[in-house]
């Protein structure tokens, strides 16, 4: 079965620190992928996306991932985290076809502290 | 303002009862899902649908029911027959041309089975 990896259960970090998040799929081939974010009372929602292109892709509030397609992942960046960016990411692939639903990775909790 | 609303936010139950949970958007959207969040799981499929009057089955549909009438509600029952209903569950759409869509979140209804 198509799988997400999540490796990084609980990330703590204080401001200004760097952030890297990994996120691993097992599809072969080319993918959709995602990175989706839930602020502690917020609605889940889109941080970026890469369907082709440039493999380093940017998202809202200075985050960014890169796609390595030979290491099957989708690395989620932050040069320098607020205390705001406290939250839950999930990546998320499907295939490019689109055609079967988004398979999400179980979470990462980060916790930036002051 | 354009969005998706579940309803009710908390939700207590005796086990052994059948409980609807209400999922509304008005963002014109094709494609709905129901997600299932628990601590540690991420985001697990249980139903999606892609147009008014079909639906299919998630990865853990299980113990679960949906109907889709009209394009804007997508209510999901959860059965006396689900094992662990105790949850909090999301639901989601997107503008259905394929699964690659953004999807968009409601805030979630948190299921507690007593």
């Amino acid at each position: 079965a198509q799988s997400v990896s999540q490796h990084n259960h609980h990330v703590i970090l204080s401001e200004a620190a760097s952030l890297e998040l990994g996120c691993n799929y097992s599809y072969g081939g080319t993918v959709n992928l995602f990175w989706y974010v839930q602020y502690p009372g917020q609605h889940l929602q889109l941080l970026l996306k890469y369907f082709s292109g440039d493999p380093l892709v940017k998202g809202i509030k200075g985050f960014e991932a890169e796609f390595i397609k030979s290491k099957f992942s989708f690395n989620l960046r932050k040069p320098s985290v607020q205390w705001s960016d406290t939250a839950e990411y999930f990546c998320a692939v499907t295939p490019p076809s689109g055609n079967t639903p988004l398979v999400f990775g179980k979470g990462t909790r980060l916790s930036v502290i002051a | 303002d354009g969005g998706i609303t579940q309803s009710p936010k908390y939700l207590f139950r005796k086990e052994g009862q059948n409980v609807t949970l209400s999922c509304e958007q008005n963002l014109n959207h094709d494609a709905m899902y129901w997600y299932r969040q628990d601590p540690g799981q991420g985001l697990r499929l249980i139903y999606y649908s892609q147009i008014v009057n079909d639906f299919q089955k998630g990865d853990i549909a299980e113990g679960y029911s949906v109907s889709r009438e009209k394009k804007e509600s997508f209510p999901l029952t959860v059965t006396s027959a689900q094992k662990n209903p105790t949850a909090f569950y999301l639901c989601a759409s997107s503008s259905g041309g394929t699964y690659a869509d953004t999807q968009y979140f409601g805030p979630g209804t948190r299921l507690t089975v007593l």
